[in-house]
């Protein structure tokens, strides 16, 4: 079985440009998680998505994050403008709402605003 | 508002030593609990998911215990390995299958051969 799919793994760019991180989910979950991670931060839960519906978004930072999941297969994220304390590792998770089940994150997208 | 810490941040043992690993969180209104391991530059791979209704799990030489009394839980590691060195993180869930998870900071193990 496929995992999630993150893409980019990596990306750098200049502050105020805009960067769209994309994931797939694991075929057949019905929720879909977006995390970033800091040194100073840990993990920290951005958004989620149950059935492709935006359940909470408290820890979306500013405006200038938003997120999508038009279909049941994908999903971004976007940041515009991209400032430096943007600089994270972003992750996407994936979990079947079957009871009980695991969530299942993908490598992460490593980005760098200079 | 769950809060969820583990301590100690960092851990170093000896190879073929037994540890454990402490989770703790302050709403004991949880639907379950889960133990994760993360690389360096890697994503979170799940190690175990206890329910809240249930007290352990073990895969292989981990077991891990819930009390929900307490707010606590242990990841116990037998025999460690060098191959056992990485983060591992405890996540809370709210009390509905629905719910989001909240994350400790975590444990940085390593096991010196």
């Amino acid at each position: 079985d496929a995992g999630v799919i993150q893409s980019p793994r990596h990306e750098v760019t200049e502050m105020g440009q805009e960067v769209t991180l994309r994931c797939k989910p694991i075929s057949g979950h019905n929720s879909l998680f977006w995390y970033r991670q800091t040194m100073m931060r840990g993990l920290e839960l951005l958004i989620y998505f149950n059935n492709n519906v935006p359940i909470d978004d408290s820890g979306m930072p500013e405006d200038r994050f938003s997120a999508k999941m038009p279909n049941a297969s994908f999903s971004t994220l976007k940041i515009q403008p991209s400032e430096p304390r943007d600089s994270a590792v972003y992750f996407c998770a994936s979990r079947s709402t079957i009871i009980d089940q695991p969530q299942h994150f993908g490598d992460g997208t490593r980005l760098s605003i200079l | 508002k769950q809060e969820v810490t583990q301590i100690p941040a960092a851990l170093s043992v000896p190879e073929g030593e037994n540890l454990v690993l402490n989770c703790s969180f302050t709403d004991s209104a949880i639907y379950n609990l889960q133990w994760f391991r993360q690389d360096p530059g890697k994503g979170l791979t799940s190690l175990l998911l206890i329910q809240s209704s249930q007290r352990e799990q073990t895969s292989g030489r981990l077991n891990a215990s819930l009390d929900k009394s307490s707010g606590r839980s242990t990841l116990y590691i037998a025999a460690s390995q060098p191959g056992d060195s990485a983060t591992y993180l405890c996540a809370v869930r709210g009390n509905t299958n629905a719910g989001k998870s909240t994350f400790g900071d975590g444990t940085t193990l390593t096991v010196k051969p």
